[in-house]
């Protein structure tokens, strides 16, 4: 089955700029979309359609993408960013939705 | 306040079912499709399940093709995730997820409940 593919782990100073990838065959002909999740709450969309970010979200954030690989920037990363950061995207056919494995973000 | 609100959750013994409900609050979800995203204690998330607004076309994951079936009632405003011949591996929160506002995301999430499959 289709799957995407993230690093496990990010560790970044508060200031710094933060990338966290996301690959898949599929991701040329899919959006892709990144959550981000604290402990014991929702996930909350932060970036869609690969680079969009929804009202709400600061501008710290963006997405990018080239190819078979995506990509989630958090720049001047704070405190409050630490969380765990999910791409998800669809198969070639469009109908199965994936997530990634999910990326721990220490700050 | 336009909510999602899961129940049903519960312990099971393996083998054994349950049929968990996703509720709209503050709006209709007769207009939505309706997914279902599970996360294993201490895992990542995983896409279980959907449901188109009107029920007429469904999708689930490999991991549970055969054993969940997901339908929906919309003039009682909730969707089902009927979860047959449990197993352990089916532990998890269990998460009903929408796009409200923001195209092609699941911008609103419900809670969760716990289902936990353990003899």
């Amino acid at each position: 089955s289709y799957k995407l593919t993230q690093p496990p782990s990010v560790s970044v100073s508060p200031g710094q700029t933060a990338r966290i990838t996301c690959s898949g065959d599929a991701l040329p002909k899919q959006y892709a979309y990144w959550y981000r999740q604290k402990p014991g709450q929702a996930p909350v969309v932060v970036v869609y359609k690969n680079t969009e970010r929804p009202s709400g979200i600061p501008e710290r954030f963006s997405g990018s993408g080239s190819g078979t690989t995506v990509t989630l920037t958090i720049s001047g990363v704070q405190a409050e960013d630490e969380a765990d950061y999910y791409c998800q995207s669809a198969d070639n056919s469009g109908v199965y939705i994936v997530f990634g494995g999910g990326t721990k973000l220490t700050v | 306040e336009v909510q999602l609100l899961e129940s049903g959750g519960d312990l099971v013994q393996p083998g054994e079912s349950l049929r968990l409900s996703c509720a709209a609050s503050g709006f209709s979800l007769s207009s939505f499709a309706i997914n279902w995203v599970r996360q294993a204690p201490g895992k990542g998330l995983e896409w279980v399940s959907d449901i188109s607004a009107s029920g007429g076309s469904t999708h689930n994951a490999d991991s549970v093709k055969g054993r969940f079936t997901i339908s929906r009632d919309n003039s009682k405003n909730t969707v089902f995730l009927q979860m047959d011949s449990l197993r352990r591996e089916d532990t998890a929160i269990y998460y009903c997820a929408t796009t409200v506002a923001t195209p092609g995301a699941f911008d609103l999430w419900g809670q969760g409940t716990l289902v936990t499959v353990s003899s």
